[in-house]
């Protein structure tokens, strides 16, 4: 299995625009999370996803901030406008019990 | 105020040495801790996961330990190898609804 893949890797982009992350679960796992990381706070959990049905997105800093997972092999986190203190490393995991496997992450710049 | 601490903030250690880094929480009630492993530009990479009723669980050189009581964790590393350097995070889950409280984690360079 190729592990959690998200994409982009990098995104840069101006304040004011749209920006979508990706994501791909390890098959068969029923689980999904979307966390984001910065030197300040540290690694924060955003929303988490049980069977593509959000369970808990009290994380969610705003609701410029949205995720969705239509299907069992994807999400998307969309941020709409995106602001420059939203500039951080966004990771994507998945799991199925217990340990958590994670995503590379998308290193996200805004202007 | 962080309800998971760990320390130290940084450490630096020889290759070959043994070291622990410390997690204190104060999450109630409690459901699980996980130790992770960041290597840089990478996404963190499970180590270890307690239960209130485990108090210790290795993974290679890694050892957890788990005191529910005192409510504190340890990570010991055995025989450190330059591979080790990394980030050791702490993630501490509630018990009613599994909110996961994450530490600030421990910086750890290992030098030749």
């Amino acid at each position: 299995d190729a592990g959690v893949i998200q994409s982009p890797r990098h995104e840069v982009t101006e304040m004011g625009q749209e920006v979508t992350l990706r994501c791909k679960p390890i098959s068969g796992h029923n689980s999904l999370f979307w966390y984001r990381q910065t030197m300040m706070r540290g690694l924060e959990l955003l929303i988490y996803f049980n069977n593509n049905v959000p369970i808990d997105d009290s994380g969610m800093p705003e609701d410029r901030f949205s995720a969705k997972m239509p299907n069992a092999s994807f999400s998307t986190l969309k941020i709409q406008p995106s602001e420059p203190r939203d500039s951080a490393v966004y990771f994507c995991a998945s799991s199925l019990g217990y340990t958590q496997y994670f995503g590379p992450g998308t290193r996200l710049t805004v202007l | 105020k962080n309800q998971v601490e760990q320390s130290p903030q940084s450490l630096i250690i020889l290759e070959g040495k043994n070291c622990t880094l410390q997690c204190n929480y104060t999450v109630s009630p409690f459901s699980n801790l996980r130790w992770y492993k960041q290597d840089t530009g990478r996404g963190p990479v499970s180590l270890t996961i307690m239960t209130f009723s485990e108090n210790t669980k290795s993974n290679r050189r890694y050892t957890a330990t788990l005191d529910a009581d005192t409510k504190q964790s340890s990570l010991h590393i055995t025989a450190s190898q330059l591979s080790d350097s990394a980030s050791y995070i702490c993630v501490v889950s509630e018990g009613n609804n599994n909110d996961m409280r994450f530490g600030a984690g421990t910086r750890l360079t290992v030098k030749p």
